[in-house]
Formats: structure tokens, C-alpha cells, sequence
């Protein structure tokens, strides 16, 4: 298995201009994570899903950042518009049972918003 | 306020020594405890974990111990190799559905 795989690795915008990031989480997992690595606030969890389904989004910091699972192979973070804060790096995550073996993380996008 | 807490943001330990890294956690619900490992520009792994039911979980050279009653978890790599040199993140989990609490992180560096 690839594994967890995230698109782009790196993406570079501009204040205001919208942000797509993209997983594909691993083939069987029922879950998939998002999460947010900053300096000040280390990992944090943004949203999950189970089976396709958002069940919590609590940590979505704003209305501005939205998430989607349209089918078991592909889930989006969208940022609209973006700011310098949203700068960081962010991780999807999936697993098949809930916390037995930890989850498996994709290898990040590093977001730069100038 | 944070839940997990791993007080020493770097480490450097000598080749061949152990390296000890901690964890306190505040949540008393907490049940079950992970250690993640990450390198630069990659995700983090998952390492080693251990269930509230017991207080040590050895995997090689890697050792995660629990100290409920203090809330308290440590890590010991023995013996320390430079391929350890990483970032090593603590994770909680209070057995509720798909959310795993994780500390800031602590950068261990193994010198040779």
C-alpha cells in the first residue's frame, strides 16, 4: 500500500486567494483525520470522518475552512480566503480501527499564505 | 489549555546512552497513551503504545512506561542510535471516538 498520500507537498498563495488540499487516505480505513501543525499549537485536530461521514468538526477554526469525504478514496481542506495565519502545516490521517495501532499519517502540505 | 504536555521541547543524548522522554496529561479519562515519531518533511509515525491497564510496554529498544497516579509517561530508547534523532509526540485518547490528544513534541538529537 502507498499509504496515506496528500497533494500538493508544498503550495505557496496569496492573502484572500483560495487553498485545496487534497488526500487520499489508505484503502479499508474507515477514518480519516485532518490536522493542523503550527509552532504554537503543535498538532491539533481540525475535523474527522467516519465512513464518509464528517462527525466532528469542532477544531475548524473558521467558516473559512471547510472539508469534504465525497467517496472512501478522496477527501478535500478547503481554505476561503486564506490568510497569513492559516500558514502551516497540515496532515491527513486514516486508520482502521479507531486507536488500536495509531493512525497512519500522509506526509503534510506545507501552506504558505503571503 | 493543554491536555498533554511534553514540558522539554529538545533533548540530546549521546550515541549508545539512553533517552528518556516525558509526558504528563491531565485528563484522568485518558486510557489509552501513543508515541508518534517524525522526521523533517514527513508525517508522523506511530511508534509504541500502552493501555491504561498496564505500566510498561516494551518493543525492542523502545519502552513506553505509565505512571497513572501521577499521569505521567515516559518513552526510554535504549540504546540511543543517531537513526532515533527525530521528533517524538505523545498522544492521549480518552477511548471516545477518533480523537487522539497530542503534546507539543519533543526533538530528540543522538549525537554519534
Amino acid at each position: 500500500d502507498a499509504g496515506v498520500i496528500q497533494s500538493p507537498r508544498h503550495e505557496v498563495t496569496e492573502m484572500g486567494q483560495e487553498v485545496t488540499l487534497r488526500c487520499k487516505p489508505i484503502s479499508g480505513h474507515d477514518y480519516l483525520f485532518w490536522y493542523r501543525q503550527t509552532m504554537m499549537r503543535g498538532l491539533e485536530l481540525l475535523i474527522y470522518f467516519n465512513n464518509n461521514v464528517p462527525i466532528d468538526d469542532s477544531g475548524m477554526p473558521e467558516d473559512r475552512f471547510s472539508a469534504k469525504m465525497p467517496n472512501a478514496s478522496f477527501s478535500t481542506l478547503k481554505i476561503q480566503p486564506s490568510e497569513p495565519r492559516d500558514s502551516a502545516v497540515y496532515f491527513c490521517a486514516s486508520s482502521d480501527e479507531w486507536i488500536s495501532y495509531g493512525y497512519t499519517f500522509g506526509s503534510g502540505t506545507r501552506l504558505t499564505v503571503v | 489549555d493543554q491536555q498533554v504536555k511534553q514540558n522539554s521541547p529538545s533533548l540530546s543524548v549521546q550515541e549508545g546512552r539512553i533517552s528518556i522522554l516525558n509526558c504528563d496529561y491531565t485528563n484522568s479519562m485518558f486510557d489509552y497513551f501513543l508515541w508518534y515519531k517524525k522526521y523533517p518533511a514527513e508525517g508522523p509515525t506511530f511508534l509504541i503504545s500502552i493501555s491504561s491497564i498496564k505500566d510498561k510496554n516494551e518493543d525492542g529498544r523502545f519502552t513506553v512506561f505509565l505512571n497513572k497516579s501521577a499521569k505521567h509517561l515516559s518513552l526510554h530508547i535504549v540504546p540511543s542510535q543517531p537513526g532515533d534523532s527525530a521528533v517524538y509526540f505523545c498522544a492521549a485518547s480518552d477511548g471516545s471516538q477518533g480523537n487522539l490528544i497530542f503534546g507539543k513534541g519533543t526533538k530528540l538529537s543522538v549525537k554519534p
